[in-house]
C-alpha cells in the first residue's frame, strides 16, 4: 500500500478556494487516490476518486499529473462548514474498494 | 451511493463487560468489512478486516480474542470487544468497500468504558 503525505494543518477564509496536495511517491499501477472528509465524531465520508489526469464532481476537483506521484483536492469557494479533516488515500480500487490504510490527514479551518 | 448503518451510535459501559457493535449494509451486500478505531485528534486505525463466511483478518497488534468479530452475512458485520477495559475507549467505525466509490463508512460508535 503506497504511503500518502500531506500537509498536517492548512487555514483558509470562507469563499476561497483551497487546494490540498497530496504525496504518493511509490503509487502502483492498479492504485486509486481516493479523498475523504471527516467530521469530529463522524465517519469518513466519501470526496471524489481518480485514477489520472482532472476528476470533477459537485463538489470538489482532483487533479492528478501524469506521473500520478501526487494529487490535488481543490475546493471551490470554501465555506465554514468545510472545516474538516481530508485524508488522501491511494490503493487498488479493483472490483469495489479496497484495504484502507488512513495517513495522518490534513485539517482544514475556514475563518469568517 | 451505498449506506452503511453503525449502531450503537455511542455506549457507557462498565468496566469488565462485553459491547457489541452492528454495521450493516442496507442497499448493498458487503462482502468484505474493516473496522477502525481513532482516538481523540488521531487519524483511523485499520484493526481489522472481516469476510464474510470466513475468520477475520486482525492487523498486527490487535487482539483478535478481545476483539471479536463477526460476518456471518453478506449484510451484517458485528465487533465485540470483550472484558472492556478504559483504555479501550474510544470511537470505533467500520467500512465496506463500494464500485468506484472508495468505501463507504459507518457513522462511529463512541465508546467510554468507566
Amino acid at each position: 500500500l503506497a504511503k500518502t503525505t500531506q500537509p498536517i494543518s492548512m487555514d483558509s477564509y470562507e469563499g476561497q478556494e483551497v487546494n490540498i496536495t497530496c504525496s504518493h511517491n511509490n503509487i502502483a499501477t492498479n492504485d486509486y487516490i481516493t479523498w475523504y472528509q471527516q467530521f469530529p465524531s463522524q465517519g469518513p465520508r466519501f470526496i471524489i476518486q481518480g485514477y489520472k489526469t482532472k476528476v470533477t464532481n459537485e463538489v470538489a476537483s482532483l487533479f492528478i499529473p501524469a506521473d500520478r506521484k501526487s494529487s490535488t483536492l481543490s475546493l471551490p469557494r470554501v465555506s465554514l462548514s468545510d472545516t474538516a479533516v481530508y485524508y488522501c488515500l491511494v490503493g487498488d480500487a479493483g472490483g469495489g474498494g479496497f484495504k484502507t490504510i488512513f495517513g495522518a490527514g490534513t485539517r482544514l479551518f475556514v475563518k469568517a | 451511493g451505498a449506506v452503511v448503518s453503525q449502531h450503537p451510535s455511542r455506549v457507557i459501559c462498565k468496566s469488565g463487560t462485553s459491547v457489541k457493535i452492528e454495521c450493516r449494509s442496507l442497499d448493498f451486500q458487503a462482502t468484505t468489512m474493516f473496522w477502525y478505531r481513532q482516538f481523540p485528534k488521531q487519524s483511523l486505525m485499520l484493526m481489522a478486516t472481516s469476510n464474510e463466511g470466513s475468520k477475520a483478518t486482525y492487523e498486527q497488534g490487535v487482539e483478535k480474542d478481545k476483539f471479536l468479530i463477526n460476518h456471518a452475512s453478506l449484510t451484517l458485520s458485528t465487533l465485540t470487544v470483550t472484558s472492556a477495559h478504559p483504555e479501550d475507549s474510544s470511537f470505533y467505525i467500520c467500512s465496506a468497500p463500494e464500485t468506484g466509490f472508495g468505501n463507504t463508512f459507518g457513522s462511529g460508535t463512541r465508546l467510554t468504558v468507566v
